[in-house]
């Protein structure tokens, strides 16, 4: 497709389950950021990869999350053992660039996640 | 490091009517992007205008436009003109220019437009 493509759309898990979540980037972007959203707030930077390298992943909340991109294109963020205030919304962004300059980050709808 | 701040959780505005959102920003970089997204139920983030911080010019995109004060730090976004379909949760963003940076969002403000 054109777009960001993230999937599942929504996902439910019993806490301590482990969840994966897909971003398909837009084709050549080199950019790809994961965002976590919680209700009513703006969005928390993640993660950060250029290519298949994760230069930046001083968001993540704890070492129950995992993200990678081994080809460059396809990330998955990983998260284990889900607890209740893991429950947001996973946003995804692409660009083409690596700066502000370059880069018009083009979001995917997000990955609804809830943990019981 | 970074901030953005809205400071009007909720705002609304009659169809036809302006209305402006306020936004302002910490940074101590003298490069950088400044931008607003909207955010409908769809959740899906889409870019409503880009500000870049050495240009003085006000950016406009049809019947948005900003007023960007850099000395002040402010970033406010008028919608002229309206319509239903305006309204969404609004958020202002900063990016640096250096590579690799991140989109550092505001707490959002969730518009109205009432008929």
């Amino acid at each position: 497709g054109a777009g960001v493509s993230q999937s599942p759309r929504y996902k439910v898990a019993k806490r301590g389950q482990d969840v994966a979540l897909r971003c398909d980037p837009i084709s050549g972007h080199v950019s790809l950021f994961w965002y976590q959203q919680a209700l009513g707030q703006g969005p928390e930077f993640l993660t950060y990869f250029q290519n298949e390298a994760q230069l930046d992943k001083s968001g993540l909340p704890s070492d129950r999350f995992f993200a990678e991109r081994p080809e460059g294109s396809v990330s998955t963020l990983k998260i284990q053992r889900t607890q209740q205030e893991d429950s947001a919304v996973y946003l995804c962004a692409s660009s083409l660039g690596v700066s502000g300059r370059t880069g018009e980050l083009f979001f995917g709808e997000g990955s609804r996640l809830t943990v019981l | 490091a970074q901030t953005v701040t809205q400071s009007q959780p909720e705002m609304s505005v009659q169809e036809a009517e302006t209305v402006t959102l306020s936004c302002t920003y910490d940074t101590s970089e003298s490069d950088y992007y400044l931008f607003w997204y909207k955010q409908p139920p769809s959740r899906q983030m889409i870019l409503v205008i880009r500000q870049e911080a050495y240009k003085q010019q006000n950016a406009t995109e049809n019947r948005f436009s900003v007023n960007f004060q850099k000395a002040a730090k402010s970033f406010s976004l008028k919608i002229s003109d309206s319509q239903l379909g305006d309204a969404a949760m609004y958020f202002c963003a900063y990016r640096s220019d250096f590579g690799g940076s991140r989109l550092t969002f505001g707490e959002g403000t969730q518009l109205t437009v009432n008929p």
